[in-house]
């Protein structure tokens, strides 16, 4: 089992370019998550999705939107790329959308905006 | 507000001594706690919960709800627990979803 795959691994954007980060999960987990993690600073979570068709903001959502493509796959979305959006990104998912679960992580997509 | 805050970014200790990573909460209600942690060129994984009150890997967290913290101890450190870990959160308030520390990088020296 792969686990959390995420791709790309690196991708540097002009100001003003939009990407789609792709997570996709193996495990048959029901909820699936993208966060955000910034120097010094903790993750951050950005969307989750509890279960297939569910998505729901998290913390910093904004200049963001997100797709839960199927039970497998959640995608991450940033239609005008900005510098403060610079970041590390990390999906995860769980068995179920609460952190009682244990959440399984990818290996993260640095994301440069210039 | 939820806030957890880890106090150091870097704790380097030698081999075989004890290691205390540090973890303090703000939180009005009662919150669950976790530790993950993240070893070199691996995922960020789950190490503890303090609802399940285990010993892994030779670590132990206690929540002090007085102090509000949730300190991650191991008595003897071993090279091998070099890694970044991270000190999080969750509650009614999170919407049961996770608040993170910034972390501490741990170095054991041989």
């Amino acid at each position: 089992n792969a686990g959390v795959t995420q791709t790309p691994k690196f991708q540097v954007l002009k100001t003003g370019q939009s990407m789609t980060l792709q997570c996709a999960q193996d495990m048959n987990h029901n909820s699936m998550y993208w966060y955000r993690q910034d120097p010094g600073m903790g993750l951050r979570l950005i969307y989750y999705s509890a279960s297939e068709g569910t998505t729901d903001k998290g913390e910093v959502p904004n200049g963001y939107n997100v797709s839960r493509l199927n039970k497998r796959e959640f995608s991450l979305r940033l239609e005008s790329a900005a510098p403060s959006q610079t970041s590390v990104y990390f999906c995860a998912s769980s068995e179920v959308g609460t952190a009682s679960y244990e959440q399984y992580f990818g290996p993260g997509t640095r994301l440069t905006v210039t | 507000a939820q806030r957890v805050t880890q106090p150091e970014k870097l704790l380097s200790v030698f081999k075989g001594a004890p290691v205390e990573l540090k973890c303090n909460y703000s939180y009005s209600g009662s919150p669950e706690l976790f530790w993950y942690v993240q070893y070199s060129r691996q995922r960020l994984q789950l190490l503890l919960r303090h609802i399940s009150r285990e010993s892994i890997k030779g670590f132990t967290a206690d929540l002090n709800k007085g102090e509000t913290s949730f300190h991650l101890k191991k008595p003897f450190a071993q090279e091998e627990d070099s890694a970044m870990y991270y000190c999080a959160l969750s509650g009614l308030d999170s919407n049961y979803q996770l608040i993170w520390g910034a972390g501490t990088k741990l170095i054991i020296k041989p």
